[in-house]
């Protein structure tokens, strides 16, 4: 099956800095890579996804880069926020698969 | 609006005590998924299931049960025989792809 690894395990940034999480799969079947975004006590929040037909994808403040090749994708976070500050998580999961693998999480501190 | 509900949001049970977690979605999903997450942990699986009627043993079944008797429902039972059962459950739907989750329900052992 499809085993995802995620670094950092936890990142510390100054306000207004950039934040980077990267992921690797291992299943090169994987096409659909979505990122979640969990702040305390609440259920992970979809807030970015790429599919293996591009390479890039950005929404406002947010990016994701996926590398087929290398079989590794990573988030992007400019000008960090305190808001920002949560637990993010990637996945991974072919097309015709329901069940997404999910990597083990960063907690994200946006220091003030 | 479509969406996930779990309930309760917080649950207390007793030694030895069976509880029931509860899952709706409104979304027309096919799939629905219970997770488990402890204090600073990632999201363990525990059952899915693809189809009405049918599921499947995730990573840490043992002393859980759930059914699917109805597209918009999965409950999950906490047996006595969950040893720690202590944690944050998290309910999931999907049709293909991404997920929806739910705004979690927390268990903790009296």
């Amino acid at each position: 099956g499809e085993n995802v690894e995620q670094h950092p395990s936890t990142l510390s940034v100054q306000e207004g800095d950039s934040a980077v999480i990267k992921c690797t799969y291992s299943d090169s079947a994987s096409n659909y890579f979505p990122w979640y975004k969990q702040e305390l006590g609440k259920g992970p929040q979809l807030i970015i996804d790429i599919r293996s037909n591009v390479g890039e994808k950005k929404d406002q403040r947010i990016a994701v880069t996926l590398n087929k090749t290398a079989k590794h994708f990573s988030l992007h976070i400019t000008e960090t926020q305190p808001e920002d500050s949560a637990v993010y998580f990637c996945a991974a999961t072919r097309s015709n698969d329901y069940k997404l693998s999910f990597g083990a999480g960063t907690t994200v501190t946006v220091r003030a | 609006d479509g969406g996930i509900t779990q309930s309760p949001k917080y649950l207390f049970r007793k030694e030895g005590q069976n509880v029931t977690l509860s899952c709706e979605q409104n979304l027309n999903h096919d799939a629905m998924y219970w997770y488990r997450q402890d204090p600073g942990q990632g999201l363990r699986l525990i059952y899915y299931s693809q189809i009405v009627n049918d599921f499947q043993k995730g990573d840490i079944a043992e002393g859980y049960s759930v059914s699917r008797e109805k597209k918009e429902s999965f409950p999950l039972t906490v047996t006595s025989a969950q040893k720690n059962p202590t944690a944050f459950y998290l309910c999931a739907s999907s049709r293909t792809g991404g997920y929806t989750f739910g705004s979690g329900t927390r268990l903790t052992v009296v």
